[in-house]
């Protein structure tokens, strides 16, 4: 048990539209990220936030959009999904200054 | 950027055999994870761990920092340590970059 959760955790969705995934750390974890997990490749980093503004981001386009709020929730939107954003979309959290990550279940996404 | 690479890439073992998995990086790391991905998804911590040795139960880990490398170990694998392993680093900044993954099968 992490203390991270995600939702949904599967959803179907079609190219072109629009998707927002959740995640819900343990309080005091003010540091979230989100990574994207292809099929049969490791974890590639998405974000990072820190007291809700963005402090990282990985080589992924502007359509990957995020936020962070005061309760350790944090949202992830994907705009005008394409195929290849078919993925399990992680969630991450710390504790400040802390080095140890610790991941939710993820939300795995499919795009048609 | 910075290369992380584990091996064996695919492991197949008869329940009760041991192993050793190993992680390479190119340069030096601030903190280094090993984790196990389940057949679900789940990334589970197993050992947090930038340099020194760990154990826990079956699975110990060892992080030669000045080499740039780490072995994860397992004892007596069992049907339900199968799985994907994977090390990952943090370097120069927050984010964690992961290895290319071990996959583990375990067979009774």
């Amino acid at each position: 048990e992490t203390g991270v959760t995600q939702s949904p955790t599967h959803l179907i969705k079609t190219r072109g539209q629009q998707v927002t995934l959740r995640c819900s750390s343990q309080s005091g974890h003010n540091t979230v990220s989100w990574y994207q997990q292809a099929l049969g490749q490791g974890p590639q980093f998405i974000f990072q936030y820190y007291r809700e503004e963005e402090n990282g981001r990985g080589n992924f386009p502007p359509r990957f959009s995020g936020l962070q709020f005061p309760n350790y929730s944090s949202e992830l939107n994907v705009n005008a999904l394409e195929l290849d954003d078919s993925a399990l979309y992680l969630c991450a959290s710390r504790i400040p200054g802390g080095g140890e990550l610790f991941f939710g279940e993820g939300s795995r996404l499919t795009v048609l | 950027g910075i290369q992380v690479e584990q091996s064996p890439p695919d492991l197949i073992l008869q329940e009760g055999a041991n192993s050793t998995l190993r992680c390479n990086f190119s340069d030096s790391v601030n903190n280094l994870q090993w984790f196990h991905q389940n057949p679900w998804g789940q990334l589970i911590n197993l050992f947090y761990i930038p340099s020194g040795t760990k154990q826990n139960g079956r699975l110990s880990a060892t992080t030669v920092a000045t080499e740039r490398y780490s072995l994860l170990y397992i004892s007596s694998s069992q049907t339900t340590d199968s799985g994907v392993y994977f090390c990952a680093v943090i370097y120069n900044t927050d984010k964690l970059i992961f290895g290319t993954g071990t996959r583990l099968q375990v067979f009774p």
